[in-house]
């Protein structure tokens, strides 16, 4: 049973667009939240990650929101590029299970010229 | 290398045979982690060797899969008696976790070894 839940499993943008994927969780002793990007053939590679104490973090031309008391979290990325096309996973990971992620099923993104 | 390694890429085996993955994390990593993704879901942990602790064999479906992480580096995974359900993509990370200090997160994945059970 997945203890996190990402939606909607693929999208179709369109450059320049924004596309926002998001996850949702029940446990709240999960105290980090990274976003992994992973392209075929290779392993995920982390994105950027946030932890509970802040609503927002933007890097670049992506940003986490975070809603603590609705225990969800969405990842946005903003003007979208045809090299953003690859699976998306949210992750949570809880202070007593320092090396065991809980993965979303993975959003696949694909951003049309 | 600089990144974390992983042996074979590809495996393909008769149901019922044993097989080993290795993986050679990057050096100086402390922490090793095994995940498993099956086609079209996302990655379920498997274990995790942080130093020389005890590992976390939590995820480990059944007594069929071990691991063993040798010489506090090169990790390998075994599986007993493959079974078709066994087939999936089979992904190594490594971190480096330091005691007492805000520790760095970032998982470090290699590309997996994709393993098909016939």
């Amino acid at each position: 049973q997945q203890q996190v839940k990402q939606s909607p499993q693929s999208l179709i943008v369109q450059k320049g667009g924004i596309s926002i994927i998001n996850c949702a969780y029940e446990n709240t002793a999960f105290d980090y939240f990274p976003w992994y990007q992973q392209f075929p053939g290779k392993g995920p590679a982390l994105l950027i990650a946030i932890r509970p104490d802040v609503s927002e973090k933007k890097e670049g031309r992506f940003t986490i929101s975070f809603n603590k008391s609705a225990k969800q979290f969405s990842l946005h990325i903003m003007d979208s590029q045809p090299g953003d096309s690859a699976t998306y996973f949210c992750a949570a990971r809880a202070t007593d299970s320092w090396g065991k992620l809980q993965f979303g099923a993975g959003t696949q993104v694909v951003v049309t010229p | 290398g600089a990144g974390v390694s992983q042996s074979p890429s590809n495996k393909v085996t008769e149901k019922g045979k044993d097989v080993e993955l290795r993986c050679d994390p990057i050096s100086g990593h402390t922490a090793l982690y095994w995940y498993r993704q099956s086609l079209g879901q996302g990655l379920e942990f498997l274990i995790y060797f942080q130093g020389n602790s005890a590992p976390d064999k939590s995820g480990l479906p059944s007594d069929r899969f071990s691991a063993e992480r040798t010489g506090g580096s090169v990790s390998t995974l075994t599986i007993q008696r493959t079974q078709q359900e066994d087939s999936a993509v089979y992904l190594c990370a490594s971190s480096l976790r330091l005691r007492g200090r805000a520790a760095n997160e970032k998982l470090f994945f290699g590309s997996g070894t994709q393993l098909s059970v016939l």
